[in-house]
């Protein structure tokens, strides 16, 4: 899997967008970037993904580069509740299974 | 839809001791995944169900975890005998086939005192 590299931490005023950045430079062409989240005592929550271009559902927006060498995830109104670690995971899926390898994470403080 | 449950919430046992973590994947999810955060540490993968098959077990630390899914649902982690380094919160996973999202449950936090 593609070592990836993220902010350990990072603030963002409520209301405004959260960018949270990921650096990815030896990903290879058939892995996905994936993103996952974890708020303070729960299970760790999938939040989106993509191979190459940009994705946005209900949650966020995930940007990739044309290089694919990094991708910023985008909450684009912060509130309180969205104060989690990220993880930012690189993966090419098997047939039949997809075990994640979480990293550091970013921690992220939403502030009011 | 219900989510990926598990059980216990929270299982404080003695050094030696047997414990047994149960997780129930979303119904017709054939992948299960098991995970653990010890103390201090990142999320690590454990193992890996397709059905009842273990997939991948390449995550287990020792001969003293043992996971079982008979009949492709629901999912036990046995831990014998546990040890202190065994403390922290295991979280189980499931995801459809051909998707690749994964589903956590809300984990079991396990103390060995």
């Amino acid at each position: 899997d593609a070592k990836t590299t993220q902010p350990p931490s990072m603030d963002c005023a409520e209301g405004r967008a959260a960018n949270l950045p990921c650096n990815h430079s030896t990903i290879s062409g058939n892995e996905y970037v994936y993103w996952y989240r974890q708020i303070h005592s729960q299970g760790p929550q999938y939040i989106i993904h993509g191979l190459k271009n940009n994705e946005t559902n209900e949650m966020a927006s995930l940007i990739i580069t044309e290089d694919r060498k990094s991708s910023t995830l985008i909450l684009p109104h912060a509130t309180l509740r969205d104060t989690a670690v990220y993880y930012c995971i690189v993966r090419a899926p098997t047939p039949t299974g997809n075990m994640l390898t979480f990293g550091g994470g970013t921690r992220l403080m939403v502030k009011p | 839809e219900a989510g990926v449950t598990q059980f216990p919430s929270h299982s404080v046992i003695e050094k030696g001791q047997t414990v047994t973590l149960r997780c129930d994947p979303i119904s017709g999810h054939d992948n299960l995944y098991w995970y653990r955060r010890v103390m201090g540490k990142e999320i690590k993968f454990l193992l890996h169900f397709v059905k009842e098959s273990k997939q991948d077990e390449s995550g287990m630390p020792n001969n003293r975890f043992l996971a079982e899914r008979t009949g492709g649902t629901y999912s036990t982690l046995k831990v014998q005998p546990a040890e202190l380094e065994d403390s922290g919160v295991y979280f189980c996973a499931s995801s459809q086939r051909h998707t690749y999202e994964q589903y956590f449950g809300p984990g079991t936090r396990l103390t060995v005192t």
